[in-house]
């Protein structure tokens, strides 16, 4: 058990920019989720995925986000022509469902900054 | 929707005491999961302990206990023998029991510290 590993840690960009972030979730977890962290606040619940199909979305997520499960191992966000008010930390975690105390693991999230 | 609100933004303790952390939400489920999470400076979030809502007993795990009360809505997170690592942001979270509505709600996070 490696837990959720996101990258990059960090990604500095210009305004206009596409990025994309990559989370690989603990190996037999079927459920992953992506969380956005502003300064000063809590995580909020962006999409979830179980196996490669997503499930939901928040109405956060924009036009200009998109998230992918291909395979339901790894998961893709990207944000296409980024603004400053997308910088913040995006978090991944992962579960297995239908255990009797499912727990979420969550990584060290990726800190974007828009310029 | 559910709300979860934390009116401490920063708490500090001296290192050996305790300290408790509070916690309100607002919901008009019956059934749902309450938890606490910790995040140190790695970012990394780390759950601390978890209530299920149809459970009478309040959950213990080691020096973390919780006051859970249900009919108040109210969810505090007490910490004994307070440790220079306990030093950390703590969040509450709240997620319905529903399948297919899994996500968690969190609150704004109170920031602890711990006196030597």
């Amino acid at each position: 058990d490696t837990g959720v590993s996101q990258d990059p840690r960090h990604k500095i960009t210009k305004r206009g920019q596409n990025v994309t972030f990559r989370c690989d979730p603990i190996s037999e977890h079927n459920r992953l989720y992506w969380y956005r962290q502003t300064l000063g606040q809590g995580p909020e619940f962006l999409t979830y995925f179980q196996n490669e199909a997503q499930l939901e979305k928040s109405r956060l997520l924009s036009d200009r986000f998109s998230a992918e499960r291909p395979k339901g191992s790894f998961s893709t966000l990207e944000i296409q022509r980024t603004e400053q008010g997308d910088s913040a930390m995006y978090l991944c975690a992962s579960s297995l469902t239908g255990t009797a105390n499912e727990k979420l693991f969550f990584g060290s999230g990726t800190q974007l900054s828009v310029l | 929707a559910q709300t979860v609100t934390q009116s401490q933004p920063e708490m500090s303790v001296q290192e050996a005491e305790t300290v408790t952390l509070s916690c309100t939400y607002d919901t008009s489920e019956s059934d749902y999961y309450l938890f606490w999470y910790k995040q140190p400076p790695s970012r990394q979030m780390i759950l601390v302990i978890r209530q299920e809502a149809y459970k009478q007993q309040n959950a213990t795990e080691n020096r973390f206990s919780v006051n859970f009360q249900k009919a108040a809505k109210s969810f505090s997170l007490k910490i004994s023998d307070s440790q220079l690592g306990d030093a950390a942001m703590y969040f509450c979270a709240y997620r319905s029991f529903d399948f297919g509505n899994e996500k968690l709600t969190f609150g704004t996070g109170t920031r602890l510290t711990i006196i030597p």
